[in-house]
């Protein structure tokens, strides 16, 4: 079946870098753009933007820019983000989505804790 | 891009239909059908219930429908049960080539 695999929880020190990937299975990894989707303790979703997995070409939306950055391994069907120079305000639940090519996103990946603490 | 707008909460007895409004502008909802709303359960991935206004995924409950007028677009939740009870997000595409999430909803189910 369709499925996203997220590694698991990090905690990390202020300042330092997280690197969150995010492997597919069940279908052909680049005939799909995959999507990143933040979620803050008690918050609600917010797009960060999306990776076509097709190209590696990035899109970022407002406010995820500088810090963020999406890559790909298409030899293992991973989608990586990297977040650098973290602040507490980075603690979230960060999430990948697959593009359904029919503007929505499933499946979702299982989730990633990124905690920032000193 | 500023969310969508949803309503903090609503509830519902179980048997009952609800319906959890999503407004947004004619640059994003008004302006594509591609208008989407997931189901979260505390501690879990959203799961997508619906996609472009109107259709569900296959697996998904036909108590679940979805509908759109002009700026709005609406979830409703027929026959409500207790597994029901979640947080749901509308999601729209935007005329900025981007995606923009709702607020969220916290639906109880009384």
């Amino acid at each position: 079946q369709v499925q996203l695999v997220q590694s698991g929880s990090e905690l990390k020190k202020p300042g330092a870098s997280v690197k969150v990937s995010c492997k597919a299975s069940g279908y052909t990894f680049t005939s799909y753009a995959m999507n990143w989707v933040r979620q803050a303790p008690g918050q609600g979703l917010e797009w960060m933007g999306w990776i076509n997995t097709n190209t590696g070409n990035p899109t970022y939306a407002q406010g995820f820019t500088g810090r963020f950055v999406f890559s790909l391994d298409t030899s293992v069907s991973t989608a990586y983000l990297q977040i650098s120079s973290l602040k507490a305000e980075d603690t979230a639940v960060y999430y990948c989505a697959r593009d359904n090519g029919s503007g929505s996103f499933h499946p979702w990946g299982q989730g990633t804790l990124v905690t920032v603490s000193s | 891009q500023s969310a969508l707008t949803q309503p903090a909460s609503v509830s519902g007895s179980p048997g009952q239909s609800i319906t959890i409004s999503c407004t947004g502008t004619s640059s994003d909802v008004g302006g594509y059908n591609y208008v989407s709303w997931y189901q979260q359960h505390p501690g879990k991935a959203p799961k997508l219930m619906i996609y472009e206004v109107s259709n569900r995924p296959s697996g998904v409950s036909n108590r679940f429908s979805g509908s759109k007028s002009g700026n709005t677009a609406s979830l409703t939740i027929s026959g409500l049960q207790a597994e029901d009870e979640a947080d749901y997000y509308c999601s729209s595409y935007t005329s900025s080539s981007a995606w923009v999430f709702g607020g969220g909803t916290k639906l109880t189910v009384l």
